[in-house]
């Protein structure tokens, strides 16, 4: 079962604008969520993570929140450049087993 | 439709043996990518396969390798187990369109 959702496939904003990725969980054991970057052709790069016992993680450009009472966490990137455009994939682990799932990625497109 | 399966789910193995994991993407994707993730490296890429070639190579040493087999499954062989390659090991297949869906892994203990 899917345990971690993004519900979007794809998402395209204009350069300079915000973009603001979704992710849904199930799974009230996760514990720590992470944000990766996939190109084509290579594989995912980690961007941001956020710990369970915070509701907001900060790095440049890149910001995390994390709602725990919705099990739902967004990625936003401010502002959008084209060289953002990507696939961004979240993934949870629960921490008392390691088990790591992943949802099926949203496809970023950033026009200029 | 079943999600992507990946087996054993857990393996002990001492070093210097060697192991293989097992993936079965869901059906109809051609493309077969393996990832090692570890608490200290995070999640790093080792190999793609589509339609039975490698298409991708992470930096990873021979000791890593792979197939894929004309029904998409996939192995995975690691050689000459040291303590290092003591991770989760993630399969993920991936639509014509880029987007993957990940297995459980496979976590595997070296000790």
């Amino acid at each position: 079962d899917q345990q971690v959702k993004q519900n979007s496939p794809s998402l395209s904003v204009q350069e300079g604008r915000i973009s603001i990725l979704n992710c849904d969980y199930t799974n009230s054991m996760f514990d720590y969520f992470l944000w990766y970057k996939k190109y084509p052709a290579e594989g995912p790069t980690f961007l941001i993570s956020i710990s369970s016992i915070k509701d907001k993680n900060e790095d440049g450009r890149f910001t995390v929140f994390l709602n725990k009472s919705a099990k739902h966490l967004s990625l936003h990137i401010v502002p959008s450049q084209p060289g953002d455009s990507a696939v961004y994939f979240c993934a949870a682990i629960a921490g008392n087993n390691n088990d790591m799932r992943f949802g099926a990625g949203t496809r970023l497109t950033v026009k200029p | 439709k079943a999600g992507v399966t990946q087996t054993p789910r857990y393996l002990i193995k001492t070093r210097g043996q060697q192991v293989t994991l097992s993936c079965s993407p869901i059906s109809g994707h051609r493309s077969v990518s393996w990832y090692q993730q570890t608490p200290g490296q995070g999640l790093q890429f080792l190999f793609e396969y589509f339609s039975e070639t490698q298409r991708n190579k992470g930096n990873f040493p021979g000791r890593f390798s792979g197939r894929q087999f004309s029904n998409s499954r996939s192995e995975m062989n690691v050689s000459t187990l040291e303590l290092g390659d003591s991770a989760l090991y993630l399969c993920a297949s991936t639509t014509d369109t880029d987007t993957q869906y990940f297995g459980p892994g496979t976590r595997l203990t070296v000790l």
